[in-house]
């Protein structure tokens, strides 16, 4: 059971350069995230959504964009990367519904943007 | 606006020391507080606490909450170099799925 894949692990972008985060994950989960890292931030929501076709902002959304087009692939589209999205990015999924919160996580993504 | 605090930031102990993280909380329409563990790479999933005063137990760590005074704990006894890791609380926002997470305590087990 493979959980949330998260691809690539590590990029290096020059400034204004545009790319995409993959993340899938095959539990079936209706809800997933996904969530940048900074030192002395903790984790911060970026976008989320609720199910296949829905989408919706978290806390940091600004230069990213997201689309949610099957139940099992949440992909995070950064449009013009600048030198503040340098940070590590962590997909994660659960349950909807009741009271299971419990999130999921990829194993991250390290972005640099120079 | 909902919130988790966590404190301390950091800490330092050695081998077989006794810990107490805190993570104290404000939302709306409270539906339970998540502790995590985060070593180098993704967090890890530790206890989902829904009930004040019952005690979650897993091997030496155990997590308790007060829905009165808004705050949640936990204690990781014989610590060991293995426990270093960062912790991480969290609350779904507004009862919905999203989590807010704090920033986090640092903890290192030195031998």
């Amino acid at each position: 059971n493979a959980g949330v894949t998260q691809t690539p692990k590590f990029q290096v972008l020059k400034t204004g350069q545009s790319m995409t985060l993959q993340c899938a994950q095959d539990m079936n989960h209706e809800y997933m995230s996904w969530y940048r890292q900074d030192p002395g931030m903790g984790l911060r929501l970026i976008h989320y959504s609720v199910g296949a076709g829905i989408t919706d902002q978290g806390e940091v959304p600004n230069g990213y964009n997201v689309s949610r087009s099957t139940t099992e692939d949440f992909p995070l589209r950064l449009l013009s990367a600048a030198p503040s999205q340098t940070s590590v990015y962590f997909c994660a999924s659960s349950y909807s519904g009741g009271t299971n919160e419990k999130l999921f996580f990829g194993s991250g993504t390290q972005l640099s943007v120079l | 606006e909902d919130k988790v605090v966590q404190s301390p930031l950091s800490l330092v102990v050695h081998e077989g020391d006794t810990v107490t993280l805190n993570c104290s909380y404000e939302v709306t329409n409270f539906r339970s507080l998540l502790w995590y563990k985060q070593e180098k790479k993704a967090p890890t999933f530790l206890f989902m606490l829904t009930s004040s005063g019952i005690e979650k137990k897993s091997g030496r760590l155990s997590s308790i909450l007060d829905k009165k005074e808004l705050f949640s704990i936990l204690n990781i006894t014989a610590t060991q170099t293995g426990d270093s890791a960062v912790y991480l609380c969290a609350i779904p926002q507004g009862g919905s799925e999203k989590l807010v997470f704090g920033k986090g305590t640092k903890l290192t087990v030195n031998p």
